[in-house]
């Protein structure tokens, strides 16, 4: 079946670093997609990894193993305004390409 | 246009009544999906367009709801004797999802 899997919450400092990671059970693979959320907003698209490895985009950064069926999105240099949920979601070519989302992940940024 | 628009933004309804939800996606973007997301849980697949295929109804939660796209242009959602539960925020997305429209929160009273 299809799954997608990434922590509930998470909770980090101001200025810090944190990682969320995001496996994913699925029966085709076309990319794996970020998103990010503010409470009451419509998602915002982060990051694209069709090929292993890590993409870097400023603070952000994403990786991907599809062997594994694992990514992570690398946040550095935390910000509060990076307070949101952060989506994780994998487009699946034996759903006629059709976007599997996991539940999201709310991160926390204390100063 | 230059992005997703959704209309209306807000909607409130009271229970029974039908509403009609509309999405106006990127030109030429052939893929559009709607997704209900209630508040603070994860995107919930509704339904989702893709070229001149059969649309995928797969999460269309009852019969009271049916979607319809013209072509690669503008799509409507439609729920039939709302009730409480469908309160939540309705979300467009164009082309593989990467783009979303702003939503449009349906309150049914």
């Amino acid at each position: 079946g299809q799954n997608i899997d990434q922590p509930t919450e998470m909770t980090a400092t101001e200025g810090a670093i944190v990682q969320i990671n995001c496996t994913y059970q699925t029966s085709g693979f076309n990319g794996l997609f970020w998103y990010q959320q503010h409470a009451g907003e419509a998602p915002t698209f982060l990051s694209y990894n069709v090929l292993d490895g890590l993409e870097e985009k400023g603070r952000f950064s994403s990786f991907l193993s599809r062997s594994k069926g694992y990514s992570y999105l690398l946040l550095k240099e935390l910000q509060m305004k990076d307070s949101a949920s952060y989506l994780c979601a994998v487009r699946d070519l034996g759903s006629n390409y059709q976007l599997i989302w996991g539940a999201g992940t709310k991160l926390i940024i204390k100063p | 246009g230059a992005g997703v628009s959704q209309s209306p933004s807000n909607k409130v309804t009271e229970k029974g009544k039908d509403v009609e939800l509309r999405c106006d996606p990127i030109s030429g973007h052939t893929a559009l999906y709607w997704y209900r997301q209630r508040l603070g849980q994860g995107l919930e697949f509704l339904i989702y367009f893709q070229g001149n295929s059969a649309p995928d109804k797969s999460g269309l939660p009852s019969d009271r709801f049916s979607a319809e796209r013209t072509g690669e242009s503008v799509s409507t959602l439609t729920i039939q004797r709302t009730q409480q539960e469908d309160s939540a925020v309705y979300l467009c997305a164009s082309l593989g999802g990467g783009f979303f429209g702003p939503g449009t929160r349906l309150t049914v009273l």
